[in-house]
């Protein structure tokens, strides 16, 4: 069965700081990981990471991808009240992409 | 482009009862979704499809079937509504091949929170 395990699962810190999240998996013929921020609606996405050691990066936020270990982190530096959202990892596997989403990392940022 | 639309975006239900919740997409993606969220489960797969005529279960089926006639629509129908099934549904769509620059990224609707008394 896939199992996605993401860590911590709910974090506070203030604003200005620097955040890591970690998400590692199990999956059957894994084939892309991807990274979403969800707040009060639909989750919206950050990052497709494919490649191990290769870092994504959009603005503050950076990801990377280790597929020898089956783990990825996203980091977030400066940290803004905006950033305040659950994060979710969701590797894709099978033929066709099935998505197994983690249950989440809940990040609270306080001015 | 639309996206992604759900139809309803609430709904309260009686035990037993049945309904059908909606779901379209105007990117002409050959994958679908269906997952449900509840407070504490991040979100599960409860059926996918990766073309018309072709779906597959997830995570959690029980209760729920779909169809996939077109494209564009990716219907959930709701058999016979238990408290259980109390909820958010949220629709996804994405290609399902990478090719051409095309990612894997999937389009969420807005949801549906469905109320099962």
């Amino acid at each position: 069965e896939d199992k996605v395990v993401q860590s911590p699962l709910s974090l506070v810190v203030h604003e200005g700081d620097t955040v890591t999240l970690n998400c590692s998996y199990e999956v059957t013929n894994f084939r892309s990981l991807l990274w979403y921020k969800q707040e009060k609606k639909a989750p919206t996405f950050l990052f497709m990471l494919t490649s191990s050691g290769i870092e994504k990066k959009s603005g503050r936020l950076s990801s990377i991808l280790d597929k020898k270990e089956l783990f990825s982190i996203l980091n977030i530096t400066a940290t803004q009240t905006g950033d305040s959202a659950i994060y979710l990892c969701a590797p894709l596997s099978g033929g066709y992409q099935k998505v197994t989403f983690g249950t989440g990392t809940k990040l609270q940022v306080i001015p | 482009n639309a996206g992604v639309t759900q139809t309803p975006k609430f709904q309260v239900l009686k035990t037993g009862q049945s309904m059908t919740l909606q779901c379209a997409q105007d990117m002409n993606h050959e994958y679908m979704s269906w997952y449900r969220q509840d407070p504490g489960m991040g979100l599960r797969l409860i059926h996918y499809s990766v073309g018309a005529g072709i779906t597959d279960q997830g995570e959690v089926p029980n209760g729920y079937n779909v169809s996939r006639s077109t494209t564009e629509d990716f219907p959930l129908r709701l058999l016979s509504a238990a408290p259980s099934q109390t909820s958010v549904y949220f629709c996804a769509s994405s290609y399902s091949r990478l090719a051409g620059g095309k990612s894997y990224e999937q389009y969420f609707g807005p949801g549906t929170r469905l109320t099962v008394t």
